[in-house]
């Protein structure tokens, strides 16, 4: 069993559309990393959070810790959006990620 | 700002050769930290070290793996002998705190090994 499971593995979505990815964890966490990876290969680390909520732009990351588990949601999608969102539960020392979320937003 | 610099960007090389891998983090940034992703596992935390210091290498696969970092601005990722296996992306990362900062990556370097 996976100490991070995330959902769903892949998703089309229409430009605009509201998108949620979910991530579980069953581990213990000081902190919860949500990546982008786009299809060029590069990783940037979009949030960083232990508990409630952050905002960037049009990206919402939530968490809640007694439910073991965090969404990020993106507002009116967009195509250059499309990219793996990864998922990393980390307890200080020890790091787990998650398979990630392929993302495709269409025109 | 000078981001979190890897080199080389791509490597390709026959087996059993030794590979290098090299990560200049950012200035300032004292925990740096070596990942590898492949297609099968996804990514995976190698080592990381905070202040210099290697912290947890529990996710070093093998004795044929080893990290150095000799000072704050510099950091390899050896692999001696290299195995077909080992081909896949290794990406840097340095932050200012271990685990509960952001993390920012270099932009990999591709191995396949032949």
């Amino acid at each position: 069993k996976n100490e991070v499971e995330q959902s769903p593995q892949n998703l089309t979505a229409q430009e605009g559309e509201f998108i949620t990815i979910n991530c579980s964890y069953s581990v213990g966490i000081s902190a919860l990393h949500w990546l982008q990876q786009h299809p060029g290969g590069g990783i940037v680390s979009l949030f960083m959070l232990s508990s409630g909520k952050k905002k960037h732009g049009r990206l919402i990351a939530t968490i809640n810790i007694q439910e073991k588990h965090s969404s990020l949601h993106i507002t009116a999608s967009h195509p250059r959006d499309s990219a793996v969102y990864i998922c990393a539960a980390t307890t200080g020392n020890q790091f787990y990620f998650g398979t990630g979320t392929s993302l495709t937003v269409i025109p | 700002d000078a981001g979190v610099i890897q080199s080389p960007r791509h490597e390709v090389t026959e087996m059993g050769q030794e590979v290098t891998l090299r990560c200049k983090p950012i200035s300032g940034h004292n925990s740096l930290f070596w990942y590898r992703q492949t297609m099968m596992r996804g990514l995976e935390l190698l080592i990381y070290f905070n202040n210099n210091v290697p912290i947890d290498d529990s996710g070093m696969p093998e004795d044929r793996f080893s990290a150095k970092m000799p000072n704050a601005s510099f950091s390899t990722l050896k692999i001696q002998p290299s195995e077909p296996r080992d081909s896949a992306v290794y990406f840097c990362a340095s932050s200012r705190l271990d685990g509960n900062q952001p993390q920012h990556f270099g932009d990999g370097t591709r191995l396949s090994i032949l």
